[in-house]
């Protein structure tokens, strides 16, 4: 497989649960982030991982907590989220941090 | 205020016509991002540019670094054109892209 991949493609979650999205890539990339994307918004900026190191945490909420054990699996863990955490996340990588990004086809998440 | 702002914000074509997407910014940048992103959900990466053009196929991309503008061409557009196009910028300082919230794209056969 190729690209970046992100499983699973939709989560429908209660507020107590735990759960965890998973990406990977298999392009060699150095660097690789989580972004959020709410309706009619940007995207924003969630977490940024080089080299294994998160070098970027864009005050996100600490009900998400990301994990990259190697340069290409990237995992967002997930736990007591608030409905308006409902989106669509996305992975992306690239081959050092600020080139050219490449995305996952995201997860949709759904809390209930 | 969004340091990136893109227009239209929704844009319906008929097959063939000839499309122009804009994006303008309010910082110093070094890079812009030109992305698609279809029902669905997933993001692909169509242009980064830093002057002038680059083209690719039917898509053609320009950028004005002093006038902090770049449109996105489509040439011949077709129905499989459609989706929503999203510009980001990559600042003189900083250290993140900020996107704009995407342009909606329709193409009718």
């Amino acid at each position: 497989e190729t690209g970046v991949t992100q499983t699973p493609r939709h989560l429908v979650m209660g507020m107590t649960n735990k759960k965890s999205l998973k990406c990977e890539q298999h392009l060699g990339h150095n660097a690789m982030y989580w972004y959020k994307q709410s309706a009619k918004k940007p995207l924003e900026l969630m977490f940024v991982y080089s080299l294994e190191e998160r070098v970027e945490n864009n005050s996100v909420p600490s009900r998400f907590s990301p994990e990259c054990p190697n340069s290409s699996h990237l995992f967002l863990h997930l736990h007591t989220l608030q409905p308006e955490d409902s989106a669509l996340y996305l992975c992306a990588s690239s081959p050092q941090r600020l080139a050219e990004q490449f995305f996952g086809p995201g997860t949709r998440l759904t809390v209930l | 205020k969004n340091e990136v702002e893109q227009s239209p914000q929704n844009l319906t074509a008929q097959e063939g016509e000839f499309i122009t997407i804009n994006c303008s910014y309010s910082v110093g940048i070094s890079a812009l991002h030109w992305l698609q992103q279809h029902p669905g959900g997933g993001i692909v990466s169509l242009f980064m540019l830093s002057s002038g053009k680059k083209k690719h196929g039917r898509l053609i991309a320009t950028i004005n670094i002093q006038e902090k503008h770049s449109s996105l061409h489509i040439t011949a557009s077709h129905p499989r054109d459609s989706a929503v196009y999203i510009c980001a910028v990559r600042p003189n300082t900083g250290n993140q892209f900020y996107f704009g919230t995407g342009t909606s794209l329709t193409v009718i056969p």
